[in-house]
């Protein structure tokens, strides 16, 4: 599948459960994005990444810990979640040509992956 | 601080009616504003942007700056308009990076 592609598409986790969410995308895009989307809120921008590098962390719990191997692939990481936190988290993905400025260019969003914690 | 305001959580109309989702921004510099949708089990998508001035699927979208809005339109709905869409703005953080920050969204119901 060409785009942005996220998996799993559905996950069901315990509170002490550790586990990984994945996005890679297919389009030679150098930014990265976690966005999550819960009821009643709007989407909430957890992580950037620019060229591999972690440039925004929006005042998220440590509890989730995202990682950029490479420019395609962008991963969070999860443990001892609350419930709360059970919500569609979405990666994106855009082509950043650098600087600082708003983004003009368009962003690509994945399927999302449907988490809930138990 | 960036803020996209979407006042309509629900939105409905009959096909042929005009229809309008408001959205109002809060930014101190220059924002980029988008409008995203996202159509019954699909994902995210971009539907227009301020900068291109064009319009999309018979939808069109003007920025405002004296009012700080970029409301979205369309003079006749069809039923596969029907969908959640997004007002976005994207502006610089205290970092430098750039960032898109989302409305609630509304949820237009288009009826037959």
């Amino acid at each position: 599948e060409t785009g942005v592609t996220q998996t799993p598409r559905h996950l069901v986790m315990g509170m002490t459960n550790k586990k990984s969410l994945k996005c890679e995308q297919h389009l030679g895009h150098n930014a990265m994005y976690w966005y999550k989307q819960s009821a009643k809120k709007p989407l909430e921008l957890m992580f950037v990444y620019n060229f591999k590098e972690q440039t925004e962390n929006n005042s998220v719990p440590s509890r989730f810990s995202p990682e950029c191997p490479n420019s395609s692939h962008l991963f969070l990481h999860l443990h001892t979640l609350q419930p709360e936190d059970s919500a569609l988290y979405l990666c994106a993905s855009s082509q950043d040509y650098g600087g600082t400025g708003p983004l003009n260019t368009e962003a690509f969003f994945g399927q999302g992956t449907r988490l809930t914690v138990v | 601080a960036q803020r996209v305001t979407q006042p309509e959580k629900l939105l409905s109309v009959f096909k042929g009616a005009p229809v309008e989702l408001k959205c109002n921004y809060s930014y101190s510099g220059s924002p980029e504003l988008f409008w995203y949708v996202q159509y019954s089990r699909q994902r995210l998508q971009l539907l227009l942007r301020h900068i291109s001035r064009e319009s999309i699927k018979g939808f069109t979208a003007d920025l405002n700056k004296g009012e700080t809005s970029f409301h979205l339109k369309k003079p006749f709905a069809q039923e596969e308009d029907s969908a959640m869409y997004y007002c976005a703005l994207s502006g610089s953080s205290q970092g430098g990076s750039e960032k898109l920050v989302f409305g609630k969204g509304t949820k237009l119901t288009v009826n037959p």
